[in-house]
């Protein structure tokens, strides 16, 4: 399988704090993307970051690309309980196409 | 911008019979679609790709008679669910690409099958 993994599988931190998750895959990538998903709901795209990019930031986001290790990393600075939901990273699986290949992905909790 | 539609948003069906998902591209000419189904507290798995006027290419283990996808136009795709079974229940994503950002994927806001 060409899925990635990532962890921690389930994080529940207050209101305030920082959370931070990973993403490892296996394939060499021409962008690493991250998605947010409410419970039941479609998902919402939050950050792309190429393969030639180290770190980038969106607002309270900051997303970290090591190729060398295939890995990311998502940090979401001082959470807010709206924050609640999980998060997915996702590669770009075939050269010629744009098929996204979704991680395992990790379900955040922020308490209030 | 970049709204994608997906109807109906739930739909309970008997056992055998056969379920349409339509995924709507609302402003913006979708030359690709695609479908995932995301089973509860799992990942999304992508199941096919469909290219407006062509038909679409299925991953492997997903059974394309089972599964049987349109895209007839530039804003339309529909997934019929043929025969569906109880393990046919589960969440059904769709997700359209344009031709300007090829690397972003706008989705849908899911449909959930339950079959009794």
């Amino acid at each position: 399988s060409q899925q990635g993994e990532e962890d921690p599988q389930a994080l529940s931190i207050q209101e305030g704090e920082n959370a931070t998750m990973n993403c490892s895959y296996k394939t060499s990538i021409n962008n690493l993307q991250w998605y947010r998903q409410n419970s039941g709901r479609g998902l919402v795209h939050l950050i792309l970051i190429r393969s030639n990019e180290r770190e980038k930031h969106s607002g309270r986001l900051r997303v970290t690309l090591d190729t060398s290790k295939k890995s990311s990393s998502l940090l979401i600075t001082a959470s807010r309980a709206a924050d609640t939901a999980s998060y997915f990273c996702a590669t770009i699986y075939g050269g010629a196409t744009n098929k996204l290949i979704f991680g395992t992905g990790t379900l955040l909790a922020v308490q209030p | 911008g970049a709204v994608v539609s997906q109807h109906p948003s739930w739909v309970i069906c008997k056992s055998g019979t056969s379920v349409k998902i339509e995924c709507r591209s609302l402003d913006f000419q979708a030359t690709t679609m695609f479908w995932y189904r995301q089973f509860p507290k799992q990942s999304l798995m992508l199941m096919a790709t469909s290219n407006e006027g062509s038909k679409a290419t299925y991953e492997q283990g997903v059974e394309k008679d089972k599964f049987l996808i349109n895209h007839a136009s530039l804003t339309l795709s529909t997934l019929t669910v043929t025969s569906a079974h109880p393990e046919d229940s589960s969440f059904y994503i769709c997700s359209a690409t344009s031709s300007r950002g090829v690397y972003e994927q706008y989705f849908g806001p899911g449909t959930r099958l339950t079959v009794t």
